[in-house]
């Protein structure tokens, strides 16, 4: 089993929809949490933390659900821009360092 | 200001051939992360660094792949002998400090022929 485990999709969605990721962990113990978006041959870059109580960015809405160990992602009003692989991220946060451990991403693509 | 940076930014090598990939992380920032992506994979990480030391060299592939950093800055990922499915982006990353956000290099493409 995947240590974070996606939907690669791809997920195919009109411009103004609401589209929702989730994603899955196996480590028990991991402390932090992250989507990181990822454009065609560019290095991921940073989207939103995650926290426990849930937080929100504009259209973005991230959530922590430890008990089932999963993670989500909302996106209201999807934009042609929005089109890119969604990185879902954990840190495990354990003796070992700050590595992150990805997960295999999902594919958003957002048509007119 | 500057981000990371790395150089190549695209390698092709041919199998049996050594590599030397280097990352400059932002300025000041102390930890230091290298992650390998291959085509329709994950990135899976390899190694990092807290100045100049790596504490945990486990996530490298082989004995082949080695790492160092200087000075608390610049740092070089080297691949002897190279072979087929070394093939991958490289990617680092920097964080001001260990338990802080790391923040992405552009990546250097590497191809073994």
């Amino acid at each position: 089993r995947k240590e974070v485990e996606q939907d690669p999709g791809p997920f195919n969605v009109p411009e103004g929809a609401t589209v929702a990721f989730n994603c899955t962990y196996s480590n028990s113990a991991s402390q932090s949490f992250f989507w990181y978006r990822q454009d065609c041959r560019k290095e991921p870059k940073l989207l939103m933390s995650v926290y426990s109580s849930g937080n929100e960015d504009g259209r973005f809405t991230a959530q922590l659900n430890r008990a089932s160990q999963y993670i989500s992602l909302l996106i209201r009003d999807s934009k042609l821009s929005d089109s890119a692989t969604y990185l879902c991220v954990v840190n495990p946060n354990n003796n070992a360092g700050n590595m992150l451990t990805f997960g295999g991403g999902t594919r958003l693509m957002v048509k007119p | 200001g500057a981000g990371v940076s790395q150089s190549p930014s695209n390698k092709v090598t041919e199998k049996g051939k050594d590599v030397e990939l280097r990352c400059d992380p932002i300025s000041g920032h102390t930890a230091l992360y290298w992650y390998r992506q291959s085509l329709g994979q994950g990135l899976e990480f390899l190694i990092y660094f807290q100045g100049n030391s790596a504490p945990d060299k486990s996530g490298l592939p082989s004995d082949r792949f080695s790492a160092e950093r200087t000075g608390g800055s610049v740092s070089t990922l080297t691949i002897q002998r190279t072979q087929q499915e070394d093939s991958a982006v490289y990617l680092c990353a920097s964080s001001l400090a260990w338990r802080d956000t790391q923040y992405f290099g552009p990546g250097t493409r590497l191809t073994v022929l």
